[in-house]
């Protein structure tokens, strides 16, 4: 069965740094586009970030709201799956999602959540 | 980017009634839309993809339909265990986009 499971999510103060992780199994890994998507308190779903496949470069793609502070990676050798984000703001405070998909968002993590608060 | 509009952003229904939620989307998304569930604490959970085709284990009462920028999602005879938010998603253009959301309650 497809599992993934983030983790490393915290409180953080405004303007720190976070990484959190996504570890991913019961699929062909390198093969899938891996996504975040993020829900804030009592809010709705926001699309967050995108990386593709190797026969892809790796393409990232980005929300307006996070460009330039987040940065999604990937390492095909361990399943894994990033989200490192800077210069963090109080309305970053969300539950952060892994996701993985075929076109839609198939595959859901149980969510990691990250508090930015001083 | 492309605005999804979804509405109502809540319902009520009583258990076996039909309801439906509409989602518009502000240019041509060309059949690339998905519908979501979510229970309180839960991640959301795909039920439908490509406008009208099910997921696996995703019960019939559960249906889509549209084209060009209107999509509508349905559930007939409204079960229990139906209570939950609902989301649609574009993925025609990146970035994709949710609609705000729908809660669904039992009236």
């Amino acid at each position: 069965a497809v599992q993934l499971v983030e983790s490393g999510g915290g409180l953080v103060q405004p303007k720190e740094s976070l990484k959190i992780s996504c570890a991913a199994s019961g699929f062909t890994f390198s093969n899938a586009a891996m996504y975040w998507v993020r829900q804030a308190p009592g809010k709705g779903l926001e699309w967050v970030a995108r990386i593709r496949t190797k026969p892809n470069n790796y393409a990232t793609y980005y929300a307006d709201s996070v460009k330039g502070r987040f940065t999604i990676s990937r390492d095909d050798s361990k399943s894994m799956v990033y989200l490192q984000m800077d210069n963090l703001k109080t309305e970053d405070t969300a539950m952060y999602y892994c996701t993985a998909g075929r076109g839609a968002l198939d595959y859901w993590g149980q969510g990691v959540m990250v508090t930015v608060s001083s | 980017d492309i605005q999804m509009t979804q509405s109502p952003p809540s319902l009520s229904a009583s258990l076996g009634d039909k309801v439906t939620i509409t989602c518009q989307a502000s240019q041509n998304i060309n059949k690339y839309i998905a519908w979501y569930q979510q229970k309180p604490g839960k991640a959301p959970r795909l039920l439908i993809r490509y406008t009208s085709t099910l997921e696996s284990g995703t019960p019939s009462r559960f249906s889509g339909s549209g084209s060009g920028r209107d999509y509508s999602f349905s559930i007939s005879n409204v079960e229990s265990e139906d209570i939950a938010s609902y989301y649609c998603l574009q993925y025609d253009n990146l970035p994709n986009t949710f609609g705000a959301g729908t809660k669904l309650e039992l009236k």
